[in-house]
């Protein structure tokens, strides 16, 4: 079963600044690898596929990369309405999995 | 426009029966994978299973193969999560969510449910 991690588990970050989001898998998922951002009390929603295809109405302020076992999501000029938690999830192999999440907050 | 529609908030007791729904609209039922997605309270997401509505293919995650059940009835363009025997711990939020691409099993998922609550307590 490939595990997947995310670093780092929370990110206090000011409006304005970007940050970089890291997610790991325990071995290569090529480029099968989804983004979504949660805020409280709603559903997921899916911000990047194949790890860097930014999905339908997503700001381009978000930015995948990374292939094999190493991800990156760059969120540049953090908005207020970016203050949320990130998954990652590797679609490459079943069990599907997604890593614990980084919850970025306000400074 | 895509939509997911689940079914209501479910408070049950211990060892009972549920299943819960998720309805399809906006596109062809039959042509995309749909999972079911469980949030323990305050914890990330775990992925349950997948089934394709077209052949009622299904794929569980081992953590909850035996634990649950998924079916689809593709002329009402819905899926189903049915426990026969609830406990404490199936506690959660699930979440259905479609596969982006069509008839591929190797998808990320594009739109999902609003979610139902499951309290499970004595």
């Amino acid at each position: 079963e490939i595990v997947m991690t995310q670093s780092p588990a929370t990110l206090s970050v000011s409006p304005g600044e970007s940050v970089t989001l890291s997610c790991r898998a325990s071995q290569t998922i090529y480029s099968n690898l989804a983004w979504y951002q949660q805020k409280p009390g709603q559903a997921p929603r899916l911000l990047i596929s194949g790890a860097s295809i930014r999905a339908t109405g997503i700001p381009a302020r978000f930015s995948g990369f990374g292939s094999g076992t190493e991800f990156t999501l760059t969120i540049s000029s953090l908005q207020s309405e970016d203050f949320a938690v990130y998954y990652c999830q590797q679609y490459n192999d079943w069990p599907r999995g997604f890593g614990p999440g980084t919850k970025v907050d306000i400074k | 426009e895509v939509q997911l529609m689940q079914s209501g908030a479910e408070m049950k007791k211990p060892g009972e029966s549920l299943r819960i729904s998720c309805k399809g609209s906006g596109y062809t039922f039959t042509t995309h994978w749909i999972g079911w997605v469980r949030q323990m309270p305050g914890k990330g997401l775990e992925c349950i299973g997948i089934i394709f509505p077209g052949d009622s293919d299904i794929r569980y995650s081992p953590s909850f193969q035996g634990q649950v059940t998924i079916s689809a009835d593709d002329s009402t363009d819905t899926v189903y999560l049915q426990w026969n025997s609830l406990k404490a711990s199936d506690t959660a939020i699930y979440y259905c969510a479609r596969h982006r691409m069509q008839y591929n099993d190797d998808s990320s998922f594009d739109t999902w449910g609003q979610g139902t609550l499951v309290t499970v307590s004595s």
